[in-house]
């Protein structure tokens, strides 16, 4: 098991620039969602997804869209980077057993993003 | 809403120094309590958990017990290692939480072991 992977693990952009992070995780994970870590202020919800074909807003979610066309993969699209978007985003899967309990989130290295 | 509150940083340590990283938490309902590791250029790892008031999660040397009374779930350990200087995140989930699976987390604090 590869567990989740991201790509790519650091990037620089130019404001107005576009790009799209990748997440991928093969343990067959329903829950999926994005974080970006900034300092002094831990962690924070972008997006999420409970499944294929459905996301939903987190916390900061603008500036960002997402998609979910498969189980295994959960990319994040910056449609016109602006330098507030410099952060460390962390992508995180989850199961959902039969109760509706979620489990403990697993997450990928990062992706340590820059933008001038 | 629901908030999680830790101990600033950095917190300095010789090797075999006992270790304590307080860590506070507000919320509705009865969520569960974490401990997440990031070690240097890596991602979060999963250190520790309690599901329930007076559970105690316990990993690697590390413990943490769920107070439900004074809303706490302080990380220790008797004797830290310089392979244990790392950020802690305490954070909290309501496991029942509709779709979100949302982590709260608090700020990280860093810590720092000299030989």
């Amino acid at each position: 098991n590869a567990g989740v992977t991201q790509t790519p693990k650091f990037q620089v952009l130019k404001t107005g620039q576009s790009m799209t992070l990748q997440c991928a995780q093969d343990m067959n994970h329903e829950y999926m969602s994005w974080y970006r870590q900034d300092p002094g202020m831990g962690l924070r919800l972008i997006h999420y997804s409970v499944g294929a074909g459905i996301t939903d807003q987190g916390e900061v979610p603008n500036g960002y869209n997402v998609s979910r066309s498969t189980t295994e993969d959960f990319p994040l699209r910056l449609l016109s980077a602006a330098p507030s978007q410099t952060s460390v985003y962390f992508c995180a899967s989850s199961y959902v057993n039969s109760g509706g309990l979620r489990n403990e989130q697993f997450f990928g290295p990062g992706t340590r993003l820059t933008v001038l | 809403g629901d908030s999680v509150t830790q101990m600033e940083g950095p917190v300095t340590l010789s090797e075999e120094a006992f270790l304590t990283i307080n860590c506070t938490y507000t919320a509705t309902g009865y969520p569960s309590l974490f401990w997440y590791v990031q070690y240097p250029g890596e991602g979060l790892q999963l250190l520790l958990k309690a599901t329930k008031a007076d559970d105690k999660g316990s990993n690697k040397g590390f413990e943490a017990t769920y107070r439900k009374e004074t809303t706490s779930f302080h990380l220790e350990k008797g004797s830290v290692q310089v392979s244990d200087s790392a950020v802690y995140f305490c954070a909290l989930s309501d496991p029942f939480g509709g779709a979100t699976n949302k982590l709260i987390f608090g700020t990280g604090t860093l810590l720092a072991v000299q030989p």
